[in-house]
């Protein structure tokens, strides 16, 4: 079964360091979501691509995240300079991106820890 | 913009026992709605979703869970419950022609004892 990849799964930074995840969604899905998950919380959503364009960003702190699909396909969230705040699980989601809703399939997360 | 409230944050239970998980959630406008199972250190399964038509949905694993419109509310139900199930269930939203994004619960940690 086609899996949502993720890497790394783990990643300890310490504050003002630049860090990156990477997102591989399931092969031929068009939409694909970045959410953020704080100890405890719910996943929000920080970011949407249809294909290669941003659908919805509206949650993204620009300031110093930053997320790119440039083929359309597997996806670059970013973080620079990461702070104390930022400690969350990480989690990208894909769809076929057919109306209706459809299905997100997620990913194992990265869980960031910042010192 | 819509929210949703599940009312509990731990529910422990015993092996066997029935369950119900409570899920309110809040809008302007319709809504999907939709329950994720997230076991420790992994993302998030789809357990079942509610779109239209009948108001009794049935998920994977025994799961069940009822659209109430006039209460607002998707509970989750299962009516015997293995050690297999303690996990954290999430339930979310999303808005009829919108964008697709979910809106995600606080989570309920569901503890099952032997």
């Amino acid at each position: 079964e086609a899996e949502v990849a993720q890497s790394p799964r783990y990643k300890i930074t310490e504050k003002s360091q630049a860090v990156a995840f990477w997102c591989d969604p399931i092969s031929g899905h068009a939409t694909l979501y970045w959410y953020r998950q704080i100890l405890g919380q719910g996943p929000e959503l920080l970011v949407q691509f249809q294909d290669e364009s941003v659908v919805d960003d509206s949650q993204l702190p620009k300031d110093r995240f930053s997320a790119e699909r440039l083929k359309g396909v597997d996806s670059t969230l970013k973080i620079q300079p990461a702070e104390l705040g930022d400690s969350a699980m990480y989690l990208c989601a894909s769809s076929r991106g057919l109306a209706g809703p459809d299905t997100q399939y997620f990913g194992p997360g990265t869980r960031l820890t910042v010192l | 913009a819509q929210s949703v409230t599940q009312l509990d944050s731990q529910v422990p239970v015993f092996e066997e026992a029935p369950v119900e998980l409570r899920c309110n959630y809040s809008s302007s406008v319709s809504v999907y709605l939709f329950w994720y199972v997230q076991y420790p250190n992994q993302g998030l399964q789809l357990l079942l979703k509610y779109l239209s038509g009948s108001t009794l949905v049935k998920g994977i694993n025994g799961f069940e869970a009822e659209f109430n419109k006039s209460q607002t509310s998707f509970h989750l139900r299962k009516p015997s419950v293995h050690i297999s199930d303690t996990a954290e269930y999430f339930c979310a939203v999303s808005e009829w022609g919108g964008s697709e994004k979910l809106v995600f619960g606080k989570g309920t940690k569901l503890t099952v004892n032997p």
